[in-house]
């Protein structure tokens, strides 16, 4: 079955990085985008970005653009999302999703990292 | 493209119909147009596709529909686990987005 598991809470202060991980089972990690998502506490869903696993291709959001990076390790089977200069407002649980039958389809969700931001 | 989703909360009773609207600021094609559910503390979950299509493992009191710019997410009779978040999204248009959710609370 297609499983998505995501790296552990984060804290980090101002100004930092953090470097999210999203290790994929159950498909060809390949064949499906792999789009990023994220949620900050009681509110809703914000698109981040996708990123084509086979070609290393991104397309991110204009809001993150200059701050995120989005990466992979085909050997492992691992999407990264990387989000610079932190603020508080980034304190929000970030997910990763497969893609589905069309672009932007968010068919299988990780369980999601939360990312806090604080002095 | 801004996803207006209505109303913001849905009080029901389990057994009851649910009917959730979704309404688009620009023509959205309906191939790329999805809704997922969000339950309390969990990672959200796609329950239609295409506008019409249930993801696999859906129950077919989930149903999906489209009239212009306007799209509706039903649930035939709710049971105890379908109290909870729900999200239009559209791939449309770049950015893509999200609506702002609607909350299907116990009444």
């Amino acid at each position: 079955q297609v499983q998505l598991v995501q790296s552990g809470a984060e804290v980090k202060k101002p100004g930092a990085s953090v470097k999210v991980s999203c290790k994929a089972s159950g498909y060809t990690f390949t064949s499906y985008d792999i789009n990023w998502v994220r949620q900050a506490t009681g509110q809703g869903l914000e698109w981040m970005g996708w990123m084509n696993p086979n070609s290393g291709h991104t397309g991110y959001t204009q809001k993150f653009q200059g701050r995120v990076t989005m990466t992979r390790s085909t050997s492992i089977n691992t999407a990264y999302m990387e989000l610079s200069s932190l603020r508080s407002e980034d304190t929000a649980v970030y997910y990763c999703a497969r893609s589905g039958s069309y672009r932007g389809l968010n068919s299988y969700w990780g369980q999601g990292t939360l990312v806090t931001v604080s002095s | 493209i801004v996803l207006t989703q209505s109303p913001g909360t849905l009080s029901l009773s389990p057994g009851e119909r649910a009917t959730l609207s979704c309404r688009a600021s620009q023509s959205v094609s309906s191939t790329y147009l999805a809704w997922y559910q969000q339950r309390s503390g969990q990672a959200p979950r796609l329950l239609i596709y295409g506008a019409s299509s249930r993801a696999t493992g859906i129950p077919d009191r989930f149903s999906g529909s489209e009239s212009g710019t306007d799209f509706t997410l039903t649930i035939s009779r709710l049971e105890p686990e379908d109290f909870a978040v729900y999200y239009c999204q559209q791939s449309d248009s770049s950015p893509w987005t999200f609506g702002q959710g609607t909350k299907v609370e116990i009444k």
